[in-house]
């Protein structure tokens, strides 16, 4: 079963603009939620990450923004830029369950210049 | 810095025949992970482990098996391949609820 839901499945952007990707979670043990960027060939790479004990966390351009009671996490870039085309991954994990990372379906994010 | 490698990086196997991927990690990481990535299916947990010595199951591991004889590596085999495992593995390493670095992946086509 999917435990985190991600939208949308694909975000086309003019650069200079805000992309917004949604996540939602269903298991309330979850208590470190990380956001994962993938270029076409690599591995994923942390880009920013947050815990449930603030609602925002904010690095550069990116932010994240937590929703506690309605269990939803979403991930704001600002100021998009061509090179931010790539894959975005929500994922969720808990600390007494191996740290082992669930994650969402992804979105692909195109930004145009 | 290494920091995760995988081999090989790419691999064709005939349905059946069985393989060993190798993830390599130098970041003295207790926890070690294998996953695979399927379009639109996310990245998904194949099987993990907390320390040297230690495995669990993780969402899919049925056709798989892992080990870890020691700190720094994570061993995945397939014993008989089949076309549902073609897929893109990626390895990855941790401390404990932190952030994971993964590998470069290795793609493996069954036929």
């Amino acid at each position: 079963q999917q435990q985190v839901k991600q939208s949308p499945q694909s975000l086309i952007v003019q650069k200079g603009g805000i992309s917004i990707i949604n996540c939602a979670y269903e298991n309330t043990a979850f208590d470190y939620f990380p956001w994962y960027q993938q270029f076409p060939g690599k591995g994923p790479a942390l880009l920013i990450a947050i815990r449930p004990d603030v609602s925002e966390k904010k690095e550069g351009r990116f932010t994240i923004s937590f929703n506690k009671s309605a269990k939803q996490f979403s991930l704001h870039i600002m100021d998009s830029q061509p090179g931010d085309s790539a894959t975005y991954f929500c994922a969720a994990s808990m600390s007494n369950s191996g740290s082992r990372l669930t994650f969402g379906e992804g979105t692909q994010l195109t930004v145009n210049p | 810095n290494a920091g995760v490698t995988q081999t090989p990086k790419f691999r064709v196997l005939k349905t059946g025949q069985s393989m060993t991927l190798l993830c390599a990690q130098d970041m003295n990481h207790e926890y070690m992970y294998w996953y695979r990535q399927d379009p639109g299916m996310g990245l998904r947990l194949i099987h993990y482990s907390v320390g040297e010595g230690t495995t669990a199951k993780g969402e899919v591991p049925d056709g798989y098996n892992v080990s870890r004889l020691k700190k720094q590596n994570f061993l995945l085999g397939l014993e008989s391949a089949a076309p549902s495992q073609t897929s893109v593995y990626f390895c990855a390493s941790s401390w404990a609820n932190t952030e994971a670095f993964f590998g470069q992946g290795t793609r493996l086509t069954v036929v």
